[in-house]
């Protein structure tokens, strides 16, 4: 079954201590991308990668790092995480950057940073 | 980016049609129409797209203005399984970033 997948989906931790969401899709996407959702404000892309080591920022980067060294693997790091991280995170793919490849979404990610 | 505006939320009876209405009075000319909706609990999927022409699929139909300046999503029969968030996305026919803008998106509650 085509399908992206996050590990974990429910996560809670503490102020400083490093964490990674992991994002794997098996659909041979080049493009992936994670986004975070919070209420009133919709959903807002963290970092997109275009193919494998390459990364570039989205529209609320601050806080996050992202690596790609596989094509399937998309993980997303935070390496000292604040309480305003506290968010549902959602990992994205598609084919490709043409305008009608739709994304596929995973689950989800609810993290919890007290 | 041009902006889209749809109701916050509606209802609708179970196995009747539902028509989801979204303005985007600043859209573009090579902007697409995208629609996505998130179920509870689940991350966003994507429904339909379009440029100009309505277009169907087998999850729902879309209905573009001549103006292109509204377009309306149609569910041709609702059930429970399609109550969710439905979100109205316009898309720059550009490479680039492939970020999607949702916004607040129309609730929809079928009512069994």
């Amino acid at each position: 079954e085509a399908q992206v997948t996050q590990n974990p989906r429910y996560l809670i931790t503490v102020t400083g201590k490093k964490l990674t969401v992991t994002c794997s899709q098996n659909m041979n996407h080049e493009y992936m991308s994670w986004y975070r959702q919070d209420p009133g404000l919709g959903l807002r892309q963290i970092y997109y990668s275009m193919n494998v080591e390459v990364t570039d920022k989205g529209d609320v980067p601050e806080g996050y790092k992202v690596s790609r060294k596989e094509k399937r693997n998309f993980p997303l790091i935070l390496e000292s995480p604040s309480p305003n991280q506290t968010s549902l995170y959602f990992c994205a793919s598609s084919f490709g950057l043409a305008v009608y490849n739709e994304q596929f979404f995973g689950p989800g990610t609810r993290l919890t940073v007290l | 980016d041009a902006k889209t505006t749809q109701p916050n939320s509606m209802e609708s009876n179970e196995e009747e049609p539902v028509h989801l209405p979204c303005n985007h009075s600043t859209i573009s000319g090579t902007d697409y129409i995208h629609w996505y909706r998130q179920l509870p609990s689940q991350g966003p999927e994507y429904v339909i797209h379009g440029l100009t022409s309505n277009v169907n699929n087998r999850m729902a139909s879309l209905a573009i203005a001549e103006d292109r300046k509204s377009s309306t999503l149609i569910l041709h029969r609702a059930t429970l399984r399609d109550a969710a968030v439905y979100y109205c996305i316009l898309r720059p026919y550009q490479t680039g970033a492939n970020n999607l803008f949702f916004g607040t998106g129309t609730r929809l509650t079928v009512i069994p």
